[in-house]
């Protein structure tokens, strides 16, 4: 069974463009999670979706990011226009069930995004 | 809200030597606790877990011991190998208000030299 998997694996834009990060969850996967570790500090919540629709969005910092997750399979996280303090190695995770609050969430490698 | 504090590192340590990685939390209810490892390269995988008071988490020769009154939830290993060099992190789940997300320590770094 392939896991989580995130496209790119590093990014490298300068301030002011856009990016968008992929992520496909485990098959049959309806809760994915998108969590970021900025400047090798803690790993903080982003958002939650079940299916496509948004769970829980309370991590995400402000309107430069926008996550979506179109027929409830791969989602995406736009970030536009970059800035420098967006750089940090951003996670997906997904899970079977999320009502369960012992449940695995499985880990992506994670996207390093460096924004100069 | 939900807090999570792990000792900061890195943490040096020659092989066969004794680990321990402090962690303690602050949670509303009754989370579960996680230890999470991520390798160089790779992404975070789960190491172990303890769902209720008193429980322990066990996995490769690691375990922690989920203590309700300390609110603690400590890593160990009696005797650590060179692939054992990674950075591990902390975290509970307290599923409710709080909804299912993670929340992570900030992370502690291990380097065993042969």
């Amino acid at each position: 069974e392939a896991g989580v998997t995130q496209f790119p694996s590093h990014s490298v834009i300068e301030k002011g463009q856009t990016v968008t990060l992929r992520c496909d969850p485990i098959s049959g996967h309806d809760n994915l999670y998108w969590y970021r570790r900025v400047m090798g500090k803690e790993i903080k919540f982003l958002l939650h979706f079940v299916k496509e629709s948004k769970q829980d969005e309370s991590g995400m910092p402000n309107n430069r990011f926008l996550a979506e997750r179109t027929g409830g399979t791969y989602s995406t996280l736009k970030v536009q226009p970059a800035e420098l303090e967006d750089s940090g190695v951003y996670f997906c995770a997904s899970s079977q069930d999320g009502g369960t609050a012992s449940y695995e969430q499985y880990f992506g490698p994670g996207t390093r995004l460096t924004v100069t | 809200g939900n807090s999570v504090t792990q000792m900061e590192g890195p943490v040096t340590l020659s092989e066969e030597a004794f680990l321990t990685i402090n962690c303690t939390y602050t949670a509303t209810g009754y989370p579960s606790l996680f230890w999470y490892v991520q390798y160089p390269g790779e992404g975070l995988q789960l190491l172990l877990k303890a769902t209720k008071a008193d429980d322990k988490g066990s996995n490769k020769g690691f375990e922690a011991t989920y203590r309700k009154e300390t609110t603690s939830f400590h890593l160990e290993k009696g005797s650590v190998q060179v692939s054992d060099s990674a950075v591990y992190f902390c975290d509970l789940r307290s599923f409710g208000a709080a909804g299912n997300k993670l929340t992570f320590g900030g992370g502690t770094r291990v380097l065993v030299k042969p």
